[in-house]
C-alpha cells in the first residue's frame, strides 16, 4: 500500500499568512494526488485534484504543486474560514490512502 | 439539490451485522462510481470500498475485505454497505462519496455521515 506522510501535523498561523503543507508518498504516484479540507462535524471537501487543479468553486488562494513523491498545498492570505484540517489522498492505485492530516489553527 | 444522505448507523454488538444506505439525489446516480469512507473519532479518513457505475466492478481496503460488501441499486439511486462480523475497531463515522467524472475520480460530493458504534 502507498503511505502518505503529511507535515506538519499541526500549525498555528495568523490571518493573512501564507501556509504550506507537505505530503510525501512512499512511492511514485505521478500527479495523482488530491487535497481535502475538513471542518469539525463536517465531511471532507475536495480542494485540489491531479496535484494542482483547483476544484470548481474553490478560492484561488488555494494552490497545489508536486509530482511523483513530494507534494505541497499552499494557502496564501489565510482567511478565518480556512482554519480546518487538511488531508491529502492518493489516486495512483488501490487501496486509496489518505495522509494523517494537518490541523491549521489560529495563532 | 445535489446531495448524498447516509442512513443505517447505530450501536451494534461485536460479531453482528449492519447495512448502511446512501441515498443520492439531484444528479444521475447511475453514471457515477461511488465510494465508502470511514473516519474514527479524532482520526483521519480511511477509504473502504468503491463500486463503479455498472455495479459489478468493486475494490476494497484490506481492513474490510471479506467482511464488507458494497452494492448499489441504480433504480433506487441508492448505494449500500453491508457490514458483517463487526469489530470494535469498525467504530467510526461512515461517509459515502461520489467519484467525479474527470481525472482519477476524486471525491467531489460527500454525504453528512452516519455513526456506527460497535460495542458490547
Amino acid at each position: 500500500d502507498i503511505q502518505l506522510t503529511q507535515s506538519p501535523s499541526f500549525l498555528s498561523a495568523s490571518i493573512g499568512d501564507r501556509v504550506t503543507i507537505t505530503c510525501r508518498a512512499s512511492q511514485d504516484i505521478s500527479k495523482y494526488l488530491a487535497w481535502y479540507q475538513q471542518k469539525p462535524g463536517k465531511a471532507p471537501k475536495l480542494l485540489i485534484y491531479s496535484a494542482s487543479t483547483l476544484q470548481s468553486g474553490v478560492p484561488s488562494r488555494f494552490s497545489g504543486s508536486g509530482f511523483e513523491t513530494e507534494f505541497t498545498l499552499t494557502v496564501s492570505n489565510l482567511q478565518p474560514e480556512d482554519y480546518a484540517t487538511y488531508y491529502c489522498q492518493q489516486f495512483n492505485s488501490y487501496p486509496l490512502t489518505f495522509g494523517g492530516g494537518t490541523k491549521v489553527e489560529i495563532k | 439539490q445535489v446531495q448524498l444522505e447516509e442512513s443505517g448507523g447505530g450501536v451494534v454488538q461485536p460479531g453482528r451485522s449492519l447495512r448502511l444506505s446512501c441515498a443520492a439525489s439531484g444528479f444521475n446516480f447511475g453514471n457515477y462510481g461511488m465510494n465508502w469512507v470511514r473516519q474514527a473519532p479524532g482520526k483521519g479518513p480511511e477509504w473502504l470500498a468503491v463500486i463503479l457505475y455498472d455495479g459489478i466492478t468493486t475494490e476494497y481496503a484490506d481492513s474490510v475485505k471479506g467482511r464488507f460488501i458494497v452494492s448499489r441499486d441504480n433504480s433506487k439511486d441508492t448505494l449500500y454497505l453491508q457490514m458483517n462480523n463487526l469489530r470494535t475497531e469498525d467504530t467510526a463515522f461512515y461517509y459515502c462519496a461520489r467519484k467525479q467524472w474527470v481525472a482519477r475520480g476524486e471525491f467531489d460530493l460527500w454525504g453528512q455521515g452516519t455513526l456506527v458504534i460497535v460495542s458490547s
